[in-house]
């Protein structure tokens, strides 16, 4: 598809369990990012990859989030023991330049429930 | 720190009429991009329309313009004949490189828009 895409749409897991998130960004897009996003709430940034440079790990909330991208492809966040604070919708976006005014497309997000 | 904020976290208009959502952000920074992006329930992120701070015209898309105030840090949203299709939420964004490269988005809070036919 031309969009950016996330998998699973739904997940639903007790507390706990490990989950990962997928993310396949737009064919080309170089920089890649994840968020959070709470119930009524605006984006909390999580971790963002642009090329072959480190990932900025900087808003990950604590040491059970992890993300891994290969090269300029899918990315994965997985979340470890999960709690159910890490109820949320996480959502993906990627974009095609480091600098410059070409905005992020986002995909539809990935809502987790933990039970 | 860079922080959003948009003060009406509900906002409602009659089909048809112009309504104007609200948005201000801190910053230091001199060279920077303002976003407005709206979410309908489908949880997508709709990019509406952007504006380089650099830029003294405001910038407008169709029926959306804003009303950009650099001096004041203030990115107001304008929706002018609204229709049903425009109630979501809708997200005022800044965005910024840091020094290492790194480039961020920081979101307000969001402002959740009814359109009443």
């Amino acid at each position: 598809g031309a969009g950016v895409s996330q998998s699973p749409s739904n997940k639903v897991t007790e507390k706990g369990k490990d989950v990962e998130l997928r993310c396949d960004p737009i064919s080309g897009h170089t920089a890649l990012y994840w968020y959070r996003q709470r119930l009524g709430q605006g984006l909390e940034f999580l971790i963002y990859f642009q090329g072959n440079s480190a990932p900025d790990k900087s808003g990950l909330p604590s040491d059970r989030f992890s993300a891994e991208r290969t090269g300029e492809s899918v990315s994965t966040l997985t979340i470890q023991r999960t709690q159910q604070e890490d109820s949320a919708v996480y959502l993906c976006a990627s974009s095609s330049t480091l600098l410059g005014n070409q905005p992020q497309h986002f995909g539809d997000g990935t809502r987790l429930s933990i039970l | 720190a860079q922080t959003v904020t948009q003060s009406q976290p509900e906002m409602s208009v009659q089909e048809a009429e112009t309504v104007t959502l609200s948005c201000t952000y801190d910053t230091s920074e001199s060279d920077y991009y303002l976003f407005w992006y709206k979410q309908p329930p489908s949880r997508q992120m709709i990019l509406v329309i952007r504006q380089e701070a650099y830029k003294q015209q405001n910038a407008t898309e169709n029926r959306f313009s804003v009303n950009f105030q650099k001096a004041a840090k203030s990115f107001s949203l304008k929706i002018s004949d609204s229709q049903l299709g425009d109630a979501a939420m809708y997200f005022c964004a800044y965005r910024y490189t840091e020094q290492g490269g790194s480039e961020k988005l920081v979101f307000g809070k969001g402002t959740k828009l009814t359109v009443n036919p």
